[in-house]
């Protein structure tokens, strides 16, 4: 069974640049078929889609965040990544990552401050 | 404009049974979707993906209690036999070439 891990910084000073990756195992990130989302919450709120990559490196972004995301992914260790930049208070949230419809990271608190 | 509209909550009684509802917009009916539930302090869980005729697949582990259908634009998740732990968040979700969209989620409260 695939599982998927958050890793990165928990705190990011505004104005900076969010960094995580996800970490993928029991399975291969370069098997055709899904695609790899970043996800996140923030706080009481509901789930908000950041973008996703295919194993080939395509890659789509929700049209409200474009212009400060980048999801890059080495299959080479199993991993995808997120950046954004630019960060600000309302960029804190749980960010998770996911394969598909079907996979959940456990999810990592990123919070904004100075 | 592809969105999922979904009730804000829903409540039942422990043992009942509740059918939760997440409409696609107009010109989407015919696209599939996923359901997730969301405990309180997890995070979200995969139940299944459901097609446009009904059919649905469900994840690892998820109890027969759960079952899926759809009419139209409505998709459908419904719960049997409520247990406490069913008490959480459930989000439905679709996709699209480059796009992904989620509901704005169902609070379920079980009496």
């Amino acid at each position: 069974q695939v599982q998927l891990q958050e890793s990165g910084p928990g705190l990011v000073k505004p104005s900076q640049t969010l960094s995580l990756t996800c970490t993928v195992s029991g399975g291969s990130i370069s098997s055709g078929g899904y695609y790899w989302s970043w996800i996140r919450q923030h706080p009481g709120k509901g789930l908000e889609w950041i973008g996703y990559i295919y194993y080939s490196g395509s890659t789509y972004y929700n049209p409200s965040l474009k212009s400060r995301v980048t999801i890059s992914v080495d299959t080479s260790k199993n991993q995808f990544s997120l950046k954004l930049s630019s960060v600000t208070a309302a960029d804190t949230a749980v960010y998770y990552c996911a394969r598909g419809q079907e996979g959940w990271g456990q999810g990592t608190l990123v919070t904004v401050s100075s | 404009q592809l969105v999922l509209t979904q009730s804000p909550s829903a409540s039942a009684s422990l043992g009942a049974s509740v059918k939760l509802t997440c409409t696609l917009s107009s010109g989407h009916s015919s696209y599939a979707i996923a359901w997730h539930q969301q405990q309180p302090e997890k995070g979200p869980r995969y139940l299944m993906k459901l097609n446009s005729d009904g059919s649905h697949s469900k994840g690892d582990g998820i109890p027969d209690r759960f079952s899926g259908s759809s009419s139209g634009a409505e998709r459908y998740l419904t719960i049997s036999s409520l247990q406490s732990e069913d008490e959480a968040d459930y989000y439905c979700q679709t996709w699209g070439t480059g796009l992904v969209v989620f509901g704005g989620g169902t609070k379920l409260t079980v009496l």
